[in-house]
């Protein structure tokens, strides 16, 4: 099984809600990963998450507010974003981070954001 | 600065007419290359992984090979359901994990 699951498909908020985007994997992945995708263009990486501990910020406003639960659960909290964060959300799973552990990245369906 | 660049951006195939997707790759301590698919609206779906130079992987009709610049993703006899984007993304020693993508190929593969 090499699923990763996110909530929800899709989400339309307004500039001044707060919404959650979350991610599941059941694999025993100790890695997690969101990445942004706006259309026509490659996902582009906004944090990684080791061993439930952030590891890599790739300098995101803090209106994205990342949170890892657990080994299995990564959820990016949302505030106050702005029409040009819509875009496609994908969560993404390895092994590891690091080291020869690591292998391919499984990503999810995504979930596609719209700011109105 | 490490750069990854696929080439051709868009490519038609009639039914049956194979050709090559190709991704070339500067980077300093490559630690991997993958290949994805990734349908309209969906998330990437993985196809391959690929370490050192010489090393070639099959998925039916599918074959990704590797040079010490770059990786093809040969495609024979494609049929209509192989119409998507194929992304080519490169792990680099050092940088815990992270994968950068090139712009990836709009395959569209027509009856």
């Amino acid at each position: 099984d090499t699923e990763v699951t996110q909530t929800p498909k899709h989400l339309v908020m307004g500039m001044t809600n707060k919404k959650s985007l979350k991610c599941e994997q059941h694999m025993g992945h100790r890695a997690m990963y969101w990445y942004k995708q706006k259309a026509k263009k490659p996902p582009e990486l906004m944090f990684v998450y080791s061993y439930e501990k952030l590891s890599i910020n790739e300098s995101v406003p803090s209106r994205f507010s990342p949170e890892c639960p657990n080994s299995s659960l990564l959820n990016l909290h949302l505030h106050a974003l702005q029409p040009e964060d819509s875009a496609l959300y994908l969560c993404a799973s390895s092994p590891s981070s690091t080291g020869a552990g690591w292998t391919e990245a499984f990503f999810g369906q995504g979930t596609r954001l719209t700011v109105v | 600065e490490d750069q990854v660049t696929q080439s051709p951006e868009a490519l038609r195939l009639q039914e049956g007419e194979s050709s090559s997707l190709n991704c070339s790759y500067t980077v300093s301590g490559l630690r991997g290359l993958f290949w994805y698919r990734q349908d309209p609206g969906k998330g990437p779906e993985f196809l391959f992984t690929l370490y050192s130079a010489g090393e070639e992987k099959e998925k039916e009709r599918l074959k990704a090979t590797l040079t010490k610049k770059e990786s093809f993703l040969h495609i024979t006899a494609p049929k209509p359901e192989d119409s998507a984007t194929y992304l080519c993304a490169v792990r680099i020693y050092n940088q815990g994990g992270k994968l950068i993508f090139g712009q990836g190929t709009e395959l569209s593969v027509k009856p």
